[in-house]
């Protein structure tokens, strides 16, 4: 089956930094939709992008689809405690949707 | 309030023993999911339903089964289970379409232990 690849698999921050995760496919995406898992948590639905070369922002969160719809990137902005958890991507359509292996974000202060 | 609704939370089982897991959503929507999480393989798709009656497997649907004989609810049904397919189970649910707004709803997980 089709393979999606986030990198890094975790990335320890300090709180105010930068953050960035990549989602990648060897074949075209559909859809990318982002989802945040807090821990002990259930994945939270953030944002959905369909065409190539998107935008779109959520205050500190940006997020992108690749001109070629291959990749996708999530980049937080001055990272907070609040962010930590294990961010997800996810290609496909509304009944076969496949997730990425996941980033898990540590923030400490 | 919107919601998907699973139960129970937590359980443990012995291997053989029939099981079967609850998740029902108050949305209205036509999707429904089950998944499973396992350390370092992420969320994996077991079965999907389009809408009522209409059922299909995803990426890991051995030794499980689904129905949808309601809107509402989508069951998760494991016959003999057995301690590969100890995990945490999510049922999510989706109104579709390519919207820009319309991803899953997850219910709160069941931890499932089979020994």
């Amino acid at each position: 089956g089709q393979q999606v690849m986030q990198i890094p698999q975790y990335q320890h921050v300090q709180e105010g930094e930068d953050f960035t995760t990549y989602c990648n496919s060897s074949t075209t995406l559909s859809n990318i939709q982002w989802y945040k898992q807090r821990p002990g948590g259930h994945p939270v639905f953030l944002i959905q992008l369909v065409k190539s070369g998107e935008v779109k922002k959520q205050k500190r969160l940006t997020f992108q689809f690749g001109e070629a719809k291959k990749n996708s990137s999530l980049h937080i902005t001055a990272t907070q405690t609040t962010d930590v958890g294990t961010y997800f991507c996810a290609d496909g359509t509304a009944s076969k949707l496949t997730f990425g292996t996941g980033t898990r974000l540590q923030v400490t202060l | 309030e919107a919601q998907v609704t699973q139960n129970p939370r937590y359980l443990i089982t012995v291997t053989g023993k029939k099981l079967t897991v609850t998740c029902s959503q108050n949305m209205n929507h036509e999707y429904m999911s089950w998944y499973r999480q396992d350390p370092g393989l992420g969320l994996r798709q077991i079965y999907y339903s389009m809408n009522v009656e209409v059922t299909d497997k995803g990426d890991v649907p051995e030794g499980y089964k689904v129905s949808r004989k309601e809107k509402r609810n989508f069951p998760l049904i494991l016959e003999s289970p057995s301690p590969n397919q100890t995990s945490l189970y999510f049922c999510a649910s989706s109104g579709g379409g390519a919207r820009g707004n319309d991803g899953y709803t997850f219910g709160s997980g069941t931890r499932l232990t089979v020994v």
